[in-house]
């Protein structure tokens, strides 16, 4: 079975500050993992995804199979980066994504 | 901006009634997905399509249905049996070609209030 843990809720940081958002996921074969962020009144949206190994928005995450983790890093906060990520997991023919919980990141001036 | 469309926007049922949520797209996707967002519950699949007529039931399936019969559409039923259905509910397309774990994009979603 598929699963994906965000274990923060919420996460409040001051600007220029970094920024962890922790994904650990569980899945038998080959993962492909996937950050999505849904800002205040916008729609939900791909931030990055591992396969692509890009920075997007100064963000970047590193999957690590050892231990099962694709946590979402930022070396200094922005305020408009204050929304709710969320951590996916697919896997398998079906081409289904499975979604964390969530986590409001709230970036304080 | 359009590329895939949700309506209504917000839409209140009577206890016992089904309803109907539309899902539409103009982006020439294969694969549809039916989401419901509950606060702190994150995003769960209730159905899903990978080509036209045919369509999967997702984790939360029980209480809703769906149809393919359009390319473009992608329907979801809210029926009478669903013992908690209201939420918000996000439709999303990916494309089939090329890399498997395309993009999904997402509309922007129906918020369903059961009075």
């Amino acid at each position: 079975a598929q699963r994906v843990t965000q274990p923060e809720k919420l996460l409040s940081v001051f600007k220029g500050a970094p920024v962890e958002l922790k994904c650990n996921y569980s899945y038998s074969g080959s993962p492909e993992l996937f950050w999505y962020v849904q800002y205040s009144r916008q729609r939900l949206q791909l931030l990055l995804r591992h396969i692509s190994r890009e920075s997007i928005k100064g963000f970047t995450a590193d999957l690590n199979k050892g231990e099962t983790s694709f946590h979402l890093k930022k070396p200094f906060a922005q305020e408009e980066d204050s929304a709710m990520y969320y951590c996916a997991l697919g896997g398998g023919s079906n081409y289904k994504l499975t979604f964390g919980k969530g986590t409001l990141l709230t970036v304080n001036p | 901006d359009g590329g895939i469309t949700q309506s209504p926007k917000y839409l209140f049922r009577k206890e016992g009634q089904n309803v109907t949520l539309s899902c539409e797209q103009n982006l020439n996707h294969d694969a549809m997905y039916w989401y419901r967002q509950d606060p702190g519950q994150g995003l769960r699949l209730i159905y899903y399509s990978q080509i036209v007529n045919d369509f999967q039931k997702g984790d939360i399936a029980e209480g809703y249905s769906v149809s393919r019969e359009k390319k473009e559409s992608f329907p979801l039923t809210v029926t009478s049996a669903q013992k908690n259905p209201t939420a918000f509910y996000l439709c999303a397309s990916r494309s089939r070609r090329g890399d498997s774990y395309n993009e999904q994009f997402f509309g922007p979603g129906t918020r369903l209030t059961v009075l």
